[in-house]
């Protein structure tokens, strides 16, 4: 498994850009990096993906290394409901049921928001 | 916007006890999970289930843990004789295939004592 490596803890200033990165340069050319955050103790919540190229969507964006090797994830404007903790993960195909894979996850970053 | 459900939100049951917790996922699709969260802990996988069967479990899933699909819509996690150590949230989750996105659900809390 591809292992990810995250800061334990950030702070960003409310309507500020917070960048989030993740270090994964154990990472195969077919694994994914996916990104969640964890509000409290709600359910892990889908934010964005990528393989090689960048990504944005409603939520964020996702900024892959040409090597692939690391990863930064922006919210653009953060606001107080962004405070959570993020998790990047490399998912994992299984060899036995090829697409029935678990995510692993780590311990995350604990993102605050800063009034 | 579909989403998975999670009922009941928070479960208390006595040691020993068996306990049953239910999940709608999305409902095209068709590959199911189940993790866990012991507070202050990390998310871990328990087991994964398509096409009507269990396709990894993790070594936490032993014996005491089953799941099923008894319906078109239900998903659900039971533990036969539930233990201390048993209490965590746990989600559920739920894609619609190989390449697609895992979405949770809000988790129901199992507090054993």
């Amino acid at each position: 498994d591809a292992k990810t490596t995250q800061p334990p803890s950030m702070d960003c200033a409310e309507g500020r850009a917070a960048n989030l990165p993740c270090n994964h340069s154990t990472i195969s050319g077919n694994e994914y990096v996916y990104w969640y955050r964890q509000i409290h103790s709600q359910g892990p919540q889908y934010i964005i993906h990528g393989l090689k190229n960048n990504e944005t969507n409603e939520m964020a964006s996702l900024i892959i290394t040409e090597d692939r090797k690391s990863s930064t994830l922006i919210l653009p404007h953060a606001t107080l409901r962004d405070t959570a903790v993020y998790y990047c993960i490399v998912r994992v195909a299984l060899v036995s049921n090829f697409g029935n894979e678990k995510l692993t996850f780590g311990t995350g970053t604990r993102l605050t928001i800063i009034p | 916007e579909p989403e998975v459900t999670q009922t009941p939100s928070h479960q208390v049951t006595q040691m020993g006890q068996e306990v049953i917790l239910r999940c709608v996922p999305i409902s095209n699709h068709l590959y199911f999970y189940w993790y866990r969260q012991i507070l202050g802990q990390k998310v871990e996988f328990l087991v994964s289930f398509y096409n009507n069967e269990i396709s990894e479990k993790s070594e936490i899933f032993d014996d005491q843990f089953s799941v099923e699909r008894p319906d078109g819509s239900n998903f659900t996690l039971k533990i036969r004789s539930t233990k201390l150590e048993d209490s965590a949230m746990y989600f559920c989750a739920s894609k619609r295939g190989y390449t697609d996105t895992q979405y949770f659900g809000p988790g129901t809390r199992l507090t054993v004592l």
